[in-house]
């Protein structure tokens, strides 16, 4: 079945740097990718959404990038902040379904 | 709009115990799911529905059990439950099909001892 996997599980980065977090998904018909973040004993909220028809979406300091050539899609943040510091997941939808399956997420810690 | 809410918001619960794990949402929105968050293992789908009468199941589907009879409650139930029923349960809501934004509820925290 589809598989997502994500990595690093971790990741620390200082206040102003960027940070990438690299997901891939095994099913090559998967169409939808959206990313969540997660801040501590929150809901997880969705901060960016890319779809298969197109290879990069950027929304301010924030850009997905994907390759379905290689089945991976990427998040980048730039000039990160504090507030920045969460779980974030990446998600991939499921072959001829409106499911989603998420990845196990990246602990982001952006010290000042 | 209060969006999706969620009732309890903690529980704990002995081994064999059932229980009923409250959704609503006011946003009119046709597709609902359930989702149990364990650490290291992300998001995994439980049971979702894509309108009102008319439920399916997810990844991990088994010990629970869902109905849709209105477009806003959508309740998830534990028939029996089990300590590797330990997990926070999110519910979540979106306008039309899973791959649209979904509005995700506060959660709700299980122990089953």
């Amino acid at each position: 079945g589809e598989n997502v996997e994500q990595h690093p599980s971790t990741l620390s980065v200082q206040e102003g740097d960027s940070a990438v977090i690299k997901c891939t998904y095994s099913d090559s018909a998967s169409n939808y990718f959206p990313w969540y973040k997660q801040e501590l004993g929150k809901r997880p909220q969705l901060i960016i959404d890319i779809r298969s028809n197109v290879g990069e979406k950027k929304d301010q300091r924030i850009a997905v990038t994907l390759n379905k050539t290689a089945k991976h899609f990427s998040l980048h943040i730039t000039e990160t902040q504090p507030e920045d510091s969460a779980v974030y997941f990446c998600a991939a939808s499921k072959r001829n379904t409106d499911k989603l399956i998420f990845g196990t997420g990246t602990r982001l810690q952006v010290f000042p | 709009n209060a969006g999706v809410t969620q009732t309890p918001k903690f529980q704990v619960l002995k081994t064999g115990q059932s229980m009923t794990l409250q959704c609503a949402q006011d946003m009119n929105h046709e597709y609902m799911s359930w989702y149990r968050q364990d650490p290291g293992m992300g998001l995994r789908l439980i049971h979702y529905s894509v309108g009102a009468g008319i439920t399916d199941q997810g990844e991990v589907p088994n010990g629970y059990n869902v109905s849709r009879s209105t477009t806003e409650d959508f309740p998830l139930r534990l028939l029996s439950a089990a300590p590797s029923q330990t997990s926070v349960y999110f519910c979540a809501s979106s306008k039309g099909t899973g791959l649209d934004e979904q509005y995700f509820g506060p959660g709700t925290r299980l122990t089953v001892t």
